[in-house]
């Protein structure tokens, strides 16, 4: 697509219940992370998909956290048993994967997760 | 691990006048360096990075960051700010000896006012 495509913008969910973020990078990007923004707070980085290796897990918080990515372009991060504070802007971003280009990152505008 | 620090959370200013908006990393040998903007309601993009060579570099809407390895530091400045600069600042960090994370400092709100 045109750009980096996150599904659901909202989404507002009771403590305890999983949650499914999806991200449809742009075509032609191999490259593609996850990062959460909390209010005030910087961004921080989730997780890293680059093609075919295995991606790069050092970020997520804690075992309720896994993300996929199938067939090298749809992701999904799934957050099991949510928590309050796991209620931030989930953001997805999509690069080359190699070359200048890697170094510029397109981000989606992120699925906000509220956790009551 | 490498760190980004953006000293100011918010920075207030009056329209036309001259802005820098601070950005500090903990010392690489070889780094990338970002500045994202964040508009109201909208997600982020690129302003402008430093790969290599000149160490000044410049945005189409003239911001520009200056690459000071010395103070490990990539400031953002503008000499005249317009209220659509109305944002928040992201200032990014890739080292090259550490894979391919995107570090991301905590974000500076520029808040222009007429």
């Amino acid at each position: 697509g045109a750009g980096v495509s996150q599904s659901p913008s909202n989404k507002v969910t009771e403590k305890g219940k999983d949650v499914e973020l999806r991200c449809d990078p742009i075509s032609g990007h191999t490259a593609l992370y996850w990062y959460r923004q909390s209010l005030g707070q910087g961004l921080e980085f989730l997780i890293y998909f680059q093609g075919n290796s295995a991606p790069d897990k050092s970020g997520l918080p804690s075992d309720r956290f896994s993300a996929e990515r199938t067939g090298g372009s749809v992701s999904t991060l799934t957050i099991q048993r949510t928590q309050q504070e796991d209620s931030a802007v989930y953001l997805c971003a999509s690069s080359l994967g190699q070359g200048f280009g890697a170094n510029v990152l397109t981000f989606g505008a992120g699925s906000r997760l509220t956790v009551l | 691990a490498q760190s980004v620090t953006q000293l100011d959370s918010q920075v207030p200013v009056f329209e036309e006048a001259p802005v820098e908006l601070r950005c500090n990393y903990s010392s690489s040998v070889s780094v990338y360096l970002f500045w994202y903007v964040q508009y109201p309601n909208q997600g982020l993009q690129l302003l402008l990075k430093y790969l290599s060579g000149s160490t000044l570099v410049e945005s189409i809407n003239g911001f520009e960051a200056e690459f000071n390895k010395s103070q490990t530091s990539f400031h953002l400045r503008k000499p005249s700010v317009h209220i659509s600069d109305t944002a928040e600042y992201f200032c990014a960090v890739r080292d090259n000896n550490a894979g391919n994370m995107l570090t991301f400092g905590g974000g500076t709100r520029l808040m222009v006012k007429p």
